[in-house]
Parts: C-alpha cells; sequence; structure tokens
C-alpha cells in the first residue's frame, strides 16, 4: 500500500498569511493526488485533483503543487472561512489512502 | 444534481455484521465508482473500499478479509457489509462519487 505522510499534523497561522501544507508519498504517485478541507460535522470537500487542478467553485487562492513523491498545498492570503482540517488523497492505486491530516486555527 | 445518502442501524453490537445503504441519484452507477471512506471520532479519514463502474471492486488492505461491497444497479443502491465488527469500527461512515461528491454520512457505533 502507498503510505502518505503529512506535515504539519497542525498549523495555526494569522490572516492573509501564506499557508503551505505537504504531503509525501511512499512511492511515485504520478500526480494522483487530490486536496480535501473538512469541516466539524461536514463531509469533505474537493479543493484540488491532479495535483495542480482547482476544483470547481474553489477560490483561487488555493493551488496546488509537486509531482512524484512530493506534493503541496498553498493557501494565498489566509481567510477566516479556511479553517478546518485539510487532507491529502492519493488514487494513484488502490487501495487509495489519505495522509493523516493537517488541523488549521486562526491565530 | 447528483446526490449520496447512507443509511444504516446506528448502533451495532460487537462481533456483529454492519449492513450499510448508499442510496444515489443523479447519475448511474454503471458509469461512476462509489466509495465508502470513514472517520472515527476526533480522527482522520480512512479509504474503506470501491465498487467501480463495471463492478468489480477495491478493499482497504486491513479490512478486506471483513468486508464485502456490492450494488444494485437497479434502485442505485451501493451496499456495504463489514463482519466482526470491534469497537475500532465505530465511525461516520462516507459513501462518495468518485472521491469528488460526498453523502452526509452516517455514524455506526459499535457497543454492547
Amino acid at each position: 500500500d502507498i503510505q502518505m505522510t503529512q506535515s504539519p499534523a497542525s498549523l495555526s497561522a494569522s490572516l492573509e498569511e501564506i499557508v503551505t501544507i505537504t504531503c509525501q508519498a511512499s512511492q511515485d504517485i504520478g500526480n494522483y493526488l487530490s486536496w480535501y478541507q473538512q469541516k466539524p460535522g461536514k463531509s469533505p470537500h474537493l479543493l484540488i485533483h491532479g495535483a495542480t487542478s482547482l476544483a470547481d467553485g474553489v477560490p483561487s487562492r488555493f493551488s496546488g503543487s509537486g509531482s512524484g513523491t512530493q506534493y503541496s498545498l498553498k493557501i494565498n492570503r489566509l481567510q477566516v472561512e479556511d479553517t478546518g482540517i485539510y487532507y491529502c488523497l492519493q488514487y494513484y492505486s488502490a487501495p487509495r489512502t489519505f495522509g493523516g491530516g493537517t488541523k488549521l486555527e486562526l491565530k | 444534481q447528483v446526490q449520496l445518502k447512507e443509511s444504516g442501524p446506528g448502533l451495532v453490537q460487537p462481533s456483529q455484521t454492519l449492513s450499510l445503504t448508499c442510496t444515489v441519484s443523479g447519475f448511474s452507477l454503471t458509469s461512476s465508482s462509489v466509495h465508502w471512506v470513514r472517520q472515527p471520532p476526533g480522527k482522520g479519514l480512512e479509504w474503506v473500499g470501491a465498487i467501480w463502474n463495471g463492478g468489480s471492486t477495491d478493499y482497504n488492505s486491513a479490512l478486506k478479509s471483513r468486508l464485502s461491497i456490492s450494488r444494485d444497479t437497479s434502485k442505485s443502491q451501493v451496499f456495504l457489509k463489514m463482519n466482526s465488527l470491534q469497537t475500532e469500527d465505530t465511525a461516520i461512515y462516507f459513501c462518495t462519487r468518485w472521491l469528488v461528491a460526498w453523502g452526509q454520512g452516517t455514524l455506526v457505533t459499535v457497543s454492547s
């Protein structure tokens, strides 16, 4: 199985700050990488697919980058509504695997 | 529009079998995959398994021996069955189309 190591586990940042979350895969996943945001009591919401493609309706301050085994989610100019838990997911092969999550809070 | 809704018993006794149903609308099961993902209270997401548009299945390696996913395309329903339940299986269970559109989830508590 492919292991996804996500960091940091938690993050506190100020409004308008730039935030970066990373995921490292245990093998090359060929950009088959998605990012999700989850709010308390809600289902996960797709932000990025294919490592870099923004999902429909997602603000342009979110962006994804990376290749091979290393991937990042960047949030430019952090907003109040961006707090929550972020997860990466590899869909290069079955079984699919999620990263451990990053809890993002406002400072 | 695409909708998914999970249903199930809520409470299951240890060692018993869990049966969940995901009822979908707005798309065909023969043209989309449906995945199950679970989340223990206060913890992260865990991919459970999937049934692909052609009807084949894939499962989480750790759950494979206890798990079965099937579907009834005429009723637009996907089924999850997991046997020998333990307290560690207590979680919110989500079904999702292509891991893009998600149901609201259903809480399953394993307790006597």
